[in-house]
């Protein structure tokens, strides 16, 4: 059974970049292909795809985020990133980790963390 | 604003048996398996359907998925108080090359 967390800054200033990152502990991560990606969840609102990386480091992006976004992995520390450029007030959100054997599924999630974004 | 479509709320009462739908269009839907999460109150997402109709181990064969065309739909039968989340469908889109979340369906247990 996966378990990931997310960590990073909780609050981050308009115009700067929301970095997080997300560790990934327990299962056989290694031996299968996989895809790591970024949800996002506006307070009271849906969920917004971010991003996926595959194992081998393609990435996919939402078309309305891919010009502000960065997703890479450590793999050797188990650890996804995300980078989001020039945030504004519009990006405070909730953001979820996930982990899945396809680009479409998420099989594994973190708990998520909160980033508000105000100055 | 989110490409696949689902009604905001649904309810029941217990034992029911509730359907919850998702549309969308030939290039999500119409050509590639539906997702389907849960999200309890105040947690994070879980996975409750994957490829259409397949359940995580786990989760109980209350719930069952389907998909026929360019829509898709949840069912849960034998209502529980426990049900009660939020619920919500995905499925990649070939020609935006993202993955689509439907809006979600608030489901209530009456």
């Amino acid at each position: 059974q996966l378990q990931l967390q997310e960590s990073g800054p909780g609050l981050v200033k308009p115009s700067e970049t929301l970095s997080l990152s997300c560790t990934v502990s327990g299962g056989s991560v290694a031996r299968r292909n996989y895809y790591w990606g970024w949800i996002r969840q506006p307070p009271g609102k849906g969920l917004e795809w971010i991003g996926n990386i595959y194992h081998d480091g393609t990435t996919y992006y939402n078309p309305s985020l891919k010009s502000r976004v960065t997703i890479f992995v450590d793999t050797s520390k188990k650890q996804l990133f995300l980078r989001l450029n020039s945030v504004t007030a519009g990006d405070t959100a909730v953001f979820y980790c996930a982990w899945g054997t396809y680009r479409h599924l998420f099989d594994y999630w973190g708990q998520g963390t909160l980033v508000t974004v105000s100055s | 604003q989110p490409v696949l479509t689902q009604p905001p709320s649904a309810s029941g009462t217990p034992g029911q048996r509730v359907t919850i739908s998702c549309s969308g269009t030939s290039s999500n839907i119409g050509g590639n398996v539906v997702n389907w999460y849960r999200q309890l109150p105040g947690t994070a997402p879980q996975l409750l359907i994957y490829n259409n109709n397949q359940r995580p181990s786990g989760v109980p064969d209350r719930f069952s998925g389907s998909k026929s065309g360019t829509s898709a739909s949840l069912a849960i039968s034998g209502l529980q108080s426990e049900d009660e989340a939020e619920y919500y469908c995905a499925a990649w889109d070939d020609g935006l090359n993202c993955v689509l979340f439907g809006g979600g369906t608030r489901l209530t247990v009456l």
